[in-house]
């Protein structure tokens, strides 16, 4: 079946610009996961979302940073006047409710955001 | 959730064995050890988890020491296919549980 899906895959943005960037989970999955990835560096959690719920939002960097999955299925992360150091892998992943232990994360291929 | 450590690179010849060692001194009780794996240009890829006991699935094994403060990722016949970043990560169950990534180990496995 299909994965999890992102796009676009790349986006170069001049400083100041605001940008969406779109994440459509596996069917069904309840859970889902907005992570940065930095050059060089593991991905860093950003976001959780219950169905529609944001449920933490302990990692977004500042308030420039807002996610939204209003009908619990596609979410998206927008960045408003972006910065240089915004420039990343922006990677979503998507979990089945499920309470084995066995809950693992499925993530999207990332969309490479630049920002000149 | 627990810190790990994990060494920043390691090589493997082909067809060899490959040891990814991961110290989790801290670790709890309630917590798991994940490995997922990086190829690059990719989103993170799961491959195995455990508790306490070892485990094995089609792509690895996985072995806990008894205290629990280490384990090692064994890929049996490692392939140029296999060349990516390896993540150690400990955490608590549950569906809203966030993954706690390091910058993990480069495994380059060569001819």
């Amino acid at each position: 079946g299909a994965g999890v899906s992102q796009s676009p895959r790349y986006k170069v943005a001049k400083r100041g610009q605001d940008v969406a960037l779109r994440c459509d989970p596996i069917s069904g999955h309840v859970s889902l996961f907005w992570y940065q990835q930095a050059l060089g560096q593991g991905p860093e959690f950003l976001t959780y979302f219950q169905n529609e719920a944001q449920l933490d939002k302990s990692g977004l960097p500042s308030d420039r940073f807002f996610a939204e999955r209003p009908e619990g299925s596609v979410s998206t992360l927008k960045i408003q006047r972006t910065q240089q150091e915004d420039s990343a892998v922006y990677l979503c992943a998507s979990s089945p409710r499920t309470s084995r232990p066995s809950n693992e994360q499925f993530f999207g291929p990332g969309t490479r955001l630049t920002v000149l | 959730d627990a810190k790990t450590t994990q060494p920043p690179s390691m090589d493997c010849a082909e067809g060899r064995a490959a040891n990814l060692p991961c110290n989790h001194s801290t670790i709890s009780g309630n917590e798991y050890v994940y490995w997922y794996r990086q190829i690059h240009s990719q989103g993170p890829q799961y491959i195995i988890h455990g508790l306490k006991n070892n485990e094995t699935n089609e792509m690895a094994s996985l072995i806990i020491t008894e205290d629990r403060k280490s384990s090692t990722l064994i890929l049996p016949h490692a392939t140029l296919r296999d060349t990516a970043v390896y993540y150690c990560i400990v955490r608590a169950t549950g569906g809203g549980n966030k993954l706690t990534f390091g910058t993990g180990t480069q495994l380059k496995v060569e001819l």
